[in-house]
């Protein structure tokens, strides 16, 4: 089967360093993604990892263990607009479509 | 690059009655999956198609759920008859391949309200 958990909310300050924490159990895993998805708007891509380890992007950081099926992302220097839903998503079972997690909701605050 | 097309933004019927959404693909990518989204249960995955060909309808919740690919740049999804339960905003994404290391790009979605 597939299982995606990821924290429902979180709340920060502006400035501040958020780590969004996501395990996963799939038996046909091709990666991990993370969108994010402003209220009312479309999810948008953020970041893919495929093999172990760190994958930075300007102020948002990806991490995947796949022996630990488990995957972080890290958002430094805070800003309003990053409030936001963020998604964690793996492949199916086939390794032919995404399943996505539930979202966690970051709140940022001044 | 016009991105993916969905039609309409927003649907507001009456129970019972069909409702049909759109989805425009972005050109040159040849896979497209149709989810739904709702607080409770979050991004659901209903059907995907690679070249126009349905790959997986298992997350079609029921019959009165279908979804057609005419052509290589266009889909539907369909509700008949629809209910209340199926209230929901419902996005297409598109991508280049049908593996899962392709990033999806999704529509603006469809808000649908069923009273």
């Amino acid at each position: 089967g597939q299982n995606i958990d990821q924290p429902t909310e979180m709340t920060a300050t502006e400035g501040a360093i958020v780590q969004i924490n996501c395990t996963y159990q799939t038996s046909g895993f091709n990666g991990l993604f993370w969108y994010q998805q402003h209220a009312g708007e479309a999810p948008t891509f953020l970041s893919y990892n495929v093999l172990d380890g760190l994958e930075e992007k300007g102020r948002f950081s990806s991490f995947l263990s796949r022996s630990k099926g488990y995957s972080y992302l890290l958002l430094k220097e805070l800003q309003m607009k990053d409030s936001a839903s963020y998604l964690c998503a793996a492949s199916n079972q086939a390794g032919t479509a995404l399943i996505f997690g539930k979202g966690t909701t970051l709140s940022v605050s001044s | 690059d016009a991105g993916v097309i969905q039609s309409p933004r927003h649907e507001v019927t009456e129970m019972g009655q069909e409702v049909t959404l759109r989805c425009k693909l972005i050109s040159g990518h040849n896979s497209l999956f149709w989810y739904r989204q709702t607080m409770m249960r979050g991004l659901e995955l209903l059907i995907y198609f690679n070249n126009n060909v349905p790959i997986d309808d298992s997350g079609m919740p029921e019959d009165r759920f279908s979804a057609k690919m005419p052509n290589a740049s266009f889909s539907t999804l369909k509700i008949q008859p629809s209910e209340p339960r199926d209230s929901a905003v419902y996005f297409c994404a598109s991508s280049q391949g049908v593996g899962a290391n392709y990033g999806y790009t999704f529509g603006s979605g469809t808000r649908l309200t069923v009273v």
